[in-house]
């Protein structure tokens, strides 16, 4: 398709466990941003890739925290020993332009 | 530090009603702001956007102006439909390369017939 895609889009998982979440971004967007929606709050910065480098990580909330991105394409966000306050929808966004475009995100759930 | 307040929800409106939404900003240089719409069980959507200073942006009968005199961009349109019932998000990006955004809480519309 045309659009920014996420997988899964649902993921159930226990505390103590990881998680890897997929973003696939729109084909030539040279940037990607992740970003995380907890319930009854508003959009929080994870981190931004130019490429296939990540000039700014300063919203990663801790170590358990990683991302990737590689062939200037897709990008993983990986959640190592998931804690409770992790469950959120985690949003990816690619960039044409001055606009971003949004994947449909992952609704993470750690139980 | 850059940051944007928007008014707190739900609001709840008849169809026809006029609606504003409440949207002020801080942030340093000249942002570009931005509405965002997520429609239940879909996406976020850019619903408009404005890069400069007097700049209104509009998209499906919604306007807002870029008032920097007031640090503001007010989200509005005349008579509502029930269709759009949706959160709508404002937000800022930084002028420069990295164009993360800044975002507002959300506000929850219902629009009753």
């Amino acid at each position: 398709g045309a659009g920014v895609s996420q997988s899964p889009s649902n993921k159930v998982t226990e505390k103590g466990k990881d998680v890897e979440l997929r973003c696939d971004p729109i084909s030539g967007h040279t940037a990607l941003y992740w970003y995380r929606q907890r319930l009854g709050q508003g959009l929080e910065f994870l981190i931004y890739f130019q490429g296939n480098s990540a000039p700014d990580k300063s919203g990663l909330p801790s170590d358990r925290f990683s991302a990737e991105r590689t062939g200037e394409s897709v990008s993983t966000l990986t959640i190592q020993r998931t804690q409770q306050e992790d469950s959120a929808v985690y949003l990816c966004a690619s960039t044409g332009g001055n606009e971003q475009f949004f994947g449909p995100g992952t609704r993470l759930t750690v139980l | 530090g850059n940051s944007v307040t928007q008014m707190e929800g739900p609001v709840t409106l008849s169809e026809e009603a006029f609606l504003t939404i409440n949207c002020t900003y801080t942030a340093t240089g000249y942002p570009s702001l931005f509405w965002y719409v997520q429609y239940p069980g879909e996406g976020l959507q850019l619903l408009l956007k404005a890069t400069k200073a007097d700049d209104k942006g509009s998209n499906k009968g919604f306007e807002a102006t870029y008032r920097k005199e007031t640090t503001s961009f007010h989200l509005e349109k005349g008579s509502v439909q029930v269709s759009d019932s949706a959160v709508y998000f404002c937000a800022l990006n930084r002028p420069g390369n990295n164009r993360k955004l800044i975002w507002g809480l959300g506000t929850s519309l219902a629009v009753n017939p």
